[in-house]
Formats: C-alpha cells, sequence, structure tokens
C-alpha cells in the first residue's frame, strides 16, 4: 500500500521560501509509471494544483506559480519536495502531496494527510 | 478562478438519488477524461472516479460518473450520511497547461 507523508515548517515569515517535503513509503519515486504532485487548499477554499515531477526529469507547473515554484526529487530518500519562494499570507494553505499514475487519466490515485503551512511575520 | 463550475451545493434525504454537475470547455472537459475527489471533513481528497466512470477499487458501487461534451456528472444513487462530504471534479487543460479542479460542492445528507 503506497503512503505518501509531507513535512516541513508549519510557519513561515513573509518574503521567505517555504520548503516542503513529500515521503513515500510502499513504491519507489524512481518509477516510470507516476508523475509526483503537490496540491495546495486555502481554509475553506478549492483545491489548486501546483505542479508535478516526473523521474526522468521533467516538471510541469501551474503557470499562475511557476516563477516561484520548484519540485525536485530525492531518489536516494525516496521523497520529493516543494520549494515556494517569496511567500505572501495568500499562499497559507494546506499543502498535499500526490501520486499520479501515468495512464492518461490524470487522477490523482494517492494523497497525503496535508501540511498546514501559514504565513505569517 | 476556477475553469470548472460545479454547484455549491447539493441535498438530499438516506436513500434519494443526488447528482452533481461541472462544466468546462473544449480545452479541460471536452478533450480530456474528468476525475472526481471526494473530501471528508478534515480529511485529505481520495479519488472517487477516474476516466469519467470508472471507480477505484473500494469505492461502492452507488457512485457512478459520466461525461458529455464539455460537461460531466457524478451522481450518488441511495446516498447515505457517510456521503456527506466536499466532492471535486478535475481534468488537465490543453490551454492553461495544468490540472484544474472543479469549484467544489458540499453535499449535504439531510
Amino acid at each position: 500500500q503506497v503512503q505518501l507523508q509531507e513535512s516541513g515548517p508549519g510557519l513561515v515569515k513573509p518574503s521567505q521560501t517555504l520548503s516542503l517535503t513529500c515521503s513515500v513509503s510502499g513504491g519507489s519515486i524512481s518509477s516510470s509509471s507516476y508523475y509526483w504532485s503537490w496540491i495546495r487548499q486555502p481554509a475553506g477554499k478549492g483545491l489548486e494544483w501546483i505542479g508535478r515531477f516526473y523521474t526522468s526529469g521533467s516538471t510541469n507547473y501551474n503557470p499562475s506559480l511557476k516563477s516561484r515554484v520548484t519540485i525536485s526529487v530525492d531518489t536516494s530518500k525516496n521523497q520529493f519536495s516543494l520549494k515556494l519562494s517569496s511567500v505572501t499570507a495568500a499562499d497559507t494553505a494546506v499543502y498535499y502531496c500526490a501520486r499520479e499514475p501515468r495512464d492518461g487519466y490524470n487522477s490523482l490515485d494517492y494523497w497525503g494527510q496535508g501540511t498546514l503551512v501559514t504565513v505569517s511575520s | 478562478q476556477s475553469v470548472l463550475t460545479q454547484p455549491p451545493s447539493a441535498s438530499g434525504t438516506p436513500g434519494q438519488r443526488v447528482t452533481i454537475s461541472c462544466s468546462g470547455s473544449s480545452s479541460n472537459i471536452g478533450g480530456n477524461t474528468v476525475n472526481w475527489y471526494q473530501q471528508l471533513p478534515g480529511t485529505a481528497p481520495k479519488l472517487l472516479m477516474y476516466g469519467n466512470n470508472q471507480r477505484p477499487s473500494g469505492v461502492p458501487d452507488r457512485f457512478s460518473g459520466s461525461k458529455s461534451g464539455t460537461s460531466a456528472s457524478l451522481a450518488i444513487s441511495g446516498i447515505q450520511s457517510e456521503d456527506e462530504a466536499d466532492y471535486y471534479c478535475a481534468t488537465w487543460d490543453d490551454s492553461l497547461a495544468r490540472y484544474v479542479f472543479g469549484t467544489g460542492t458540499k453535499v449535504t445528507v439531510l
């Protein structure tokens, strides 16, 4: 059974960089069969796709966040990471990591439990 | 601003059929398959339906999905109290080059 677990600071100061890690167990992050994605959800609001990483090194980012986002993978630790720079209060949200099978359906079949990140001084 | 529009709320009494719509365009629903996610209160979203009408293992068959043109719908036949949740449609948008979620529908069992 695949499991994903987000970790990282729960509080980030404005203008700083938000850094989160997603640890994957029960499957290899190096598999060519999956994308590894980040999604966020402000309190009481809907879901926003941030971007995804593929083991070949290719990435896709939400154009509205692209200038501030970097998603990378550490295969030795079976983890992937999110960095979001120059954060503001608008970046306060629960951040989820998820797996997307490369089967053409673009579905996110496994999700982490989510981690709340608050941007505040 | 989401490009997929859903009604903010839907409701039904136990045993009733409840349907949720998801309206998009040719660049998203019109050209790609639709997925649905269920988010129970305080939990992470869960994949409920993929490929328009395919249920992942473990999803009850009272849930069904369909797609026609640039719209999709999720139906819950014989709704139960444990189905109270937020539901989101989602798909890839070829024009925006990103994954897009619907606005979300809160389902209440009366």
